[in-house]
């Protein structure tokens, strides 16, 4: 069964910075496709970036220049480093599996999501 | 980047009714279209890939259709459990984009 457990979220100031982790079971990170994906207070889902399975990275324009993705294959984690972080960042951000099988392509595996809110 | 329109954005329906959920592309995404149930408090669940592939566990009651600009998801008839918003996505392009949803209550 693969399982997925957000961390890292809470409140920080504008302009501030935060990790978020995602740390899987049952599925092997290194080398495969994962993504962030995040719902703001009464808003829809949002998707915010994804991990190639070479390690190519992509991102929404909304934080593009801002966000980084890494792994750890070690940890079999996933992180979503966040910089200079904005009042419309504020949201549940969720981490997936994401299935690549052209052409299949599709959010697998969710967790149950970490908050972060930026705020004064 | 792709645009995902979604309608109606809410509507309500009772048990056993027919639902039907409509999604159109800012261009032609083939059939690179998901379909996600989400419910307050619960991860999204993926119900269908690839426009019309239900999913391993999804009940039939639920199926996708269309191809190119336009889908749609329907509801063979709604159950207790299918209270919930519904979001299609697109995979065809390198940045994803999801609709804005449509929020399915009870009448």
């Amino acid at each position: 069964e693969v399982q997925l457990e957000e961390s890292g979220g809470g409140l920080i100031q504008p302009g501030g910075s935060l990790r978020l982790s995602c740390a899987v079971a049952g599925f092997t990170v290194n080398g495969n496709y994962m993504g962030w994906i995040r719902q703001a207070p009464g808003k829809g889902l949002e998707w915010v970036s994804y991990i190639y399975s070479g390690g190519s990275t992509y991102f929404a324009d909304s934080v593009k220049g801002r966000f980084t993705l890494s792994r750890d294959n070690s940890k079999n984690t996933l992180y979503l480093q966040m910089n200079n972080l904005r009042g419309d960042d504020t949201a549940l951000y969720y981490c997936a599996t994401i299935v690549v099988q052209p052409p299949d392509a599709y959010f697998d595996h969710w967790g149950q999501g970490t908050q972060v809110t930026v705020s004064s | 980047d792709i645009q995902m329109t979604q309608s109606p954005s809410s509507l309500s329906a009772s048990v056993g009714d027919r639902v039907t959920i409509s999604c159109r592309a800012s261009e032609s995404i083939t059939t690179s279209l998901n379909w996600y149930q989400h419910k307050p408090g619960f991860a999204p669940k993926l119900l269908i890939y690839t426009a019309s592939t239900l999913r391993r566990g999804v009940p039939s009651r639920f199926s996708g259709s269309g191809s190119g600009t336009d889908f749609t998801l329907t509801i063979s008839s709604l159950q207790p459990e299918d209270f919930a918003t519904y979001y299609c996505q697109q995979s065809f392009s390198i940045t994803w984009t999801f609709g804005q949803g449509t929020k399915v209550e009870m009448k």
